[in-house]
């Protein structure tokens, strides 16, 4: 596509229950990266796909996040039983090369505003 | 994990002036350091990718520096306006890791 797309742009849920947050990368930008920004916080780094695997997944808070990749395009990021401090804004980027290329400049989604009550 | 500074946190210019600020970071292990804008309700963008140490790039009024020997790097804003109000991010990478940003610097421009 022409840009980064994310769905849904915002999720409301009561603790507890399951999300999945999608990310449409650009056509043919083979690094895709989840970051998300907490309320009075900086980006924080989750995770980033080369292709469908995850070199690193050093970001993801716990065991209930998950993601991940598929042919090489779309990816999901999973938060299994949500808890309040889930709530944040989901960024999702990619970058036509990995992070050591010359072609890692990131174009970013809208993101998705996850709220958990 | 590289540590990102960012200062000021947050900035209050009037319509006209000049401004800068700053982005620290670790020296060791550098590869690039990406400098990107992010305006209320939008996405992030990117502005500035530099490498060189001495690198200085422009794009309209707002430049940047680069020193990779001591880790820093300056963003300068001339004749700052309202349209430049916005959270301005660095990210420094070192090789095949994952941009890590500082937390910003918060632009606001009065009219």
């Amino acid at each position: 596509g022409a840009g980064v797309s994310q769905s849904p742009s915002n999720k409301v849920t009561e603790k507890g229950k399951d999300v999945e947050l999608r990310c449409d990368p650009i056509s043919g930008h083979t690094a895709l990266y989840w970051y998300r920004q907490s309320l009075g916080q900086g980006l924080e780094f989750l995770i980033y796909f080369q292709g469908n695997s995850a070199p690193d997944k050093s970001g993801l808070p716990s065991d209930r996040f998950s993601a991940e990749r598929t042919g090489g395009s779309v990816s999901t990021l999973t938060i299994q039983r949500t808890q309040q401090e889930d709530s944040a804004v989901y960024l999702c980027a990619s970058s036509l090369g990995g992070p050591g290329s010359g072609a890692n400049v990131l174009t970013f989604g809208a993101g998705s505003r996850l709220t958990v009550l | 994990i590289l540590n990102v500074e960012q200062s000021p946190q947050s900035l209050h210019v009037q319509e006209g002036d000049s401004t800068n600020f700053t982005c620290s970071f670790p020296s060791s292990n550098f590869y690039a350091l990406h400098w990107y804008r992010w305006e209320t309700a939008k996405s992030p963008e990117a502005l500035f990718v530099m490498t060189l140490n001495g690198d200085e790039k422009k794009k309209g009024r707002i430049s940047a520096t680069l020193n990779t020997k001591e880790g820093y790097s300056y963003l300068y804003i001339k004749g700052s306006q309202p349209e430049d109000s916005a959270t301005y991010l660095c990210a420094p990478n070192s090789g095949n890791t994952p941009l890590v940003f500082g937390k910003g610097t918060r632009l606001s421009v009065i009219a």
